[in-house]
């Protein structure tokens, strides 16, 4: 089966700190997706990454960075220097096809409030 | 421009009324699925579909249907509602269920059922 688990469930930080926000997965799958929504007081999914099982690399957009690391089935995101406006809710997604259902399998959530 | 629509984006109800939420989709997408959210839980599939007249059952069925008659529409009916399905609910799209597609999300629908 399949799982993904966000331990932290609220973060306060101070605007200008890094927060780092854990994902940890479980699935069988040798191949798979791993993916960071964040969702605004707005209540829209904003898409931030796609990661798939075979890159290991790590990424950074901007502010934003990913740590994937297989041998520890973990997926976390770092924001260097926060900004009032990352307050929102971020969820950790694992996507599965197994031909008869594409599924994404989201933690439940970590809401970060950055503080001015 | 490509894009998941649902109406209405907010509807409160009152327990037993009848009520369905549109999905519509531009893509010619073939896969559709609705997801519900709920506070500490995060979002849950609760049907999908593979294509036109191909429906299935997701983690979270119960109180709800589906119908897929065309393929840019996957309305979400609730035919008696009740308080606990109060939640914040999202149609999503991909091109296709098998293998990986991109899945692209409407902007959500928030229902209160009193």
């Amino acid at each position: 089966a399949q799982k993904v688990t966000q331990a932290q469930t609220e973060i306060s930080v101070v605007e200008k700190e890094d927060v780092t926000l854990d994902c940890v997965y479980e699935t069988r799958d040798t191949t798979y997706y791993l993916f960071w929504y964040k969702q605004p007081p707005s209540g829209e999914l904003v898409f931030l990454i796609r990661r798939n099982s075979f890159d290991e690399q790590n990424e950074i957009s901007g502010r934003y960075s990913w740590n994937f690391q297989k041998s520890t089935s973990s997926f976390n995101f770092t924001i260097t220097a926060s900004q009032v406006v990352d307050s929102a809710v971020y969820f950790c997604a694992l996507y599965r096809s197994t031909g008869a259902n594409s599924k994404l399998t989201f933690g439940k959530g970590i809401t970060l409030s950055v503080r001015p | 421009e490509a894009q998941v629509t649902q109406n209405p984006r907010y509807l409160i109800t009152v327990t037993g009324k009848k009520l369905t939420v549109t999905c519509s989709q531009n893509m010619n997408h073939e896969y559709m699925s609705w997801y519900r959210q709920d506070p500490g839980l995060g979002l849950r599939q609760i049907y999908y579909s593979m294509n036109v007249e191909v429906t299935d059952k997701g983690d979270v069925p119960e109180g709800y249907k589906v119908s897929r008659k065309e393929k840019r529409n996957f309305p979400l009916i609730l035919e008696s509602p009740s308080p606990n399905q109060t939640s914040l609910y999202f149609c999503a799209s991909s091109f296709s269920g098998t293998g990986y597609n991109e899945q692209y999300f409407g902007p959500g629908t928030r229902l209160t059922v009193t």
